[in-house]
């Protein structure tokens, strides 16, 4: 398995400009997220999946959007950037064991530069 | 919102030592978790203990959870050069909405430990 895998790896865009940030899993995971890291921070949850078709807001939802038409692919859309979305970008995926536990793979993280 | 919050903030170690990171967290939790993160990488699941655990173990981590303090710690023993990274704890919240569960996974701000050789 490949596990859960981002691209880009890095990516520099102008004030303005819109892309989006792949993600995929090849493990059948229910649930994905996505997080940005900023330094000082921590971890913060921009969406969530619990299932295709099935999205929600995480804490810092705004200016980015997310859909997530199959299990495997839930990108990660930056509508019109802005230098306050410099940042790096973490997806994430789990699954709900029957024993009511989950952890989450992390992928690699797209290191986002807004200038 | 910061759910978790570590400390401390950043940990300086010789090998062979024991480090003990904590994390306080502000409300009710079903599990939490603590994950590591080497520099430039993503984080990698370390240990998971449920509310309904005091302690748990995995090679040379222990963690302890007490609920009624809200509050968690982490336990590397006899640390080595390689454990130089950033712990993070994450607690999760489990809700139901639309018709389904929801999940969310909260992560504090993070512990920078290094071990020097």
């Amino acid at each position: 398995n490949a596990g859960v895998t981002q691209t880009p790896k890095f990516q520099v865009l102008k004030t303005g400009q819109s892309m989006t940030l792949q993600c995929a899993q090849d493990m059948n995971h229910e649930y994905m997220s996505w997080y940005r890291q900023d330094p000082g921070m921590g971890l913060r949850l921009i969406h969530y999946s619990v299932g295709a078709g099935i999205t929600d807001q995480g804490e810092v939802p705004n200016g980015y959007n997310v859909s997530r038409s199959t299990t495997e692919d839930f990108p990660l859309r930056l509508l019109s950037a802005a230098p306050s979305q410099t940042s790096v970008y973490f997806c994430a995926s789990s699954y709900l064991s029957p024993t009511g536990l989950y952890e989450q793979y992390f992928g690699p993280g797209t290191r986002l530069t807004v200038t | 919102s910061q759910q978790g919050e570590e400390d401390p903030q950043a940990l300086s170690i010789q090998e062979g030592e024991n480090a003990t990171m904590n994390c306080s967290y502000k409300t009710s939790i079903n599990n939490l978790q603590w994950y590591r993160q080497n520099s430039g990488r993503g984080l990698v699941h370390l240990i998971l203990i449920r509310s309904n655990e005091r302690e748990k173990h995995s090679g040379r981590l222990r963690v302890t959870l007490d609920t009624s303090k809200k509050s968690s710690s982490l336990l590397i023993t006899a640390s080595r050069a390689a454990d130089t990274a950033s712990y993070f704890c994450a607690t999760d919240a489990i809700g139901f909405r639309s018709g389904g569960s929801n999940y969310k996974l909260t992560f504090g701000k993070g512990t920078l430990l290094t071990v020097n050789p």
